[in-house]
C-alpha cells in the first residue's frame, strides 16, 4: 500500500527556516520521484521542486534560491528545506509521488506567524 | 512558466447532465518523446488528496469510470463527464508536466443541484 506522510512544525516565525519530512512506505524511492507542492490558503497549488530517483533535483525558480529537496533512501525519507519564511508562505505543503501526482501525503500545515 | 487557465471556477448541474471543463496552456503540450500531450486532470473530492482521472491527455487513469473522458490536443484540452453522478462532486484541475516547473489550472468545482 503506497503511503506518504509528512511531518512538520507546524508553526515557524518569520525569517525563520522551515523543515519537512516525507516518509514513504509502499515503494522504493529509488523507483519514483518525489514532488513537493503546496496551497496557500484560498489560493491555488504550487509545484517547489522534485528529487528524481538517483538523487537530483529541480526547482521552482521561484524558490530555488531559499528550497533545497534531499533525501535519504534507507530511510525512505524526503526532506524539504525553505529559508526566509515569510507570512505568504503559509500553505498546506504536500509531498506528491511521480510526475502524474497518482500519490498524496495528507499534507501538513505551516503557520507562519510571529 | 507554462500557465494553464481554467476560466470557469464552478459549475452546478442535475445528475445525468454533460459537463464539460476546459483547460488552456499558453504552450504547446506535446512531448517530442511520444508525440502526445503532456496533460494530467485530477479529481480532488472534499476530505481526500487529489487523485488522477486521466493522463496524457486521454488515458483514463485505473480505475476511473468510462464517463471520463479526456481530450484535446496543443492548447486547448477538455475533461468531459458525459452523465454526471452524485459522487462526482470535486475540484477538477489541470496539470503539466512537459516543463518544469509544473503547473497547474486553477480549478473547476463541480456541484450537483
Amino acid at each position: 500500500q503506497v503511503q506518504l506522510k509528512e511531518s512538520g512544525p507546524g508553526l515557524v516565525a518569520p525569517s525563520q527556516s522551515l523543515s519537512i519530512t516525507c516518509t514513504v512506505s509502499g515503494f522504493s524511492l529509488t523507483s519514483y520521484d518525489i514532488s513537493w507542492i503546496r496551497q496557500p490558503p484560498g489560493k491555488g497549488l504550487e509545484w517547489l521542486g522534485v528529487i528524481w530517483t538517483g538523487g537530483g533535483t529541480n526547482y521552482n525558480s521561484a524558490f530555488m534560491s531559499r528550497l533545497s529537496i534531499s533525501k535519504d533512501n534507507s530511510k525512505s525519507q524526503v526532506f524539504l528545506k525553505m529559508n526566509s519564511l515569510q507570512t505568504d508562505d503559509t500553505a498546506i505543503y504536500y509531498c506528491v509521488r511521480d510526475a502524474w501526482f497518482a500519490y498524496w501525503g495528507q499534507g501538513t500545515l505551516v503557520t507562519v506567524s510571529a | 512558466e507554462i500557465v494553464l487557465t481554467q476560466s470557469i471556477p464552478s459549475l452546478t448541474v442535475s445528475a445525468g447532465e454533460r459537463v464539460t471543463i476546459s483547460c488552456k496552456s499558453n504552450q504547446n503540450l506535446l512531448w517530442s518523446g511520444n508525440q502526445r500531450y503532456c496533460l494530467v486532470w485530477h479529481q480532488w473530492k472534499p476530505g481526500q488528496t487529489p487523485t488522477p482521472l486521466i493522463t496524457w491527455t486521454s488515458d483514463r487513469y485505473s480505475g476511473v469510470p468510462d464517463r471520463f473522458i479526456g481530450s484535446g490536443s496543443v492548447t486547448d484540452f477538455t475533461l468531459t463527464i458525459s452523465s454526471v453522478q452524485a459522487e462526482d462532486v470535486a475540484v477538477y484541475f489541470c496539470q503539466q508536466h512537459l516543463h518544469i516547473p509544473y503547473t497547474f489550472g486553477g480549478g473547476t468545482k463541480l456541484e450537483i443541484k
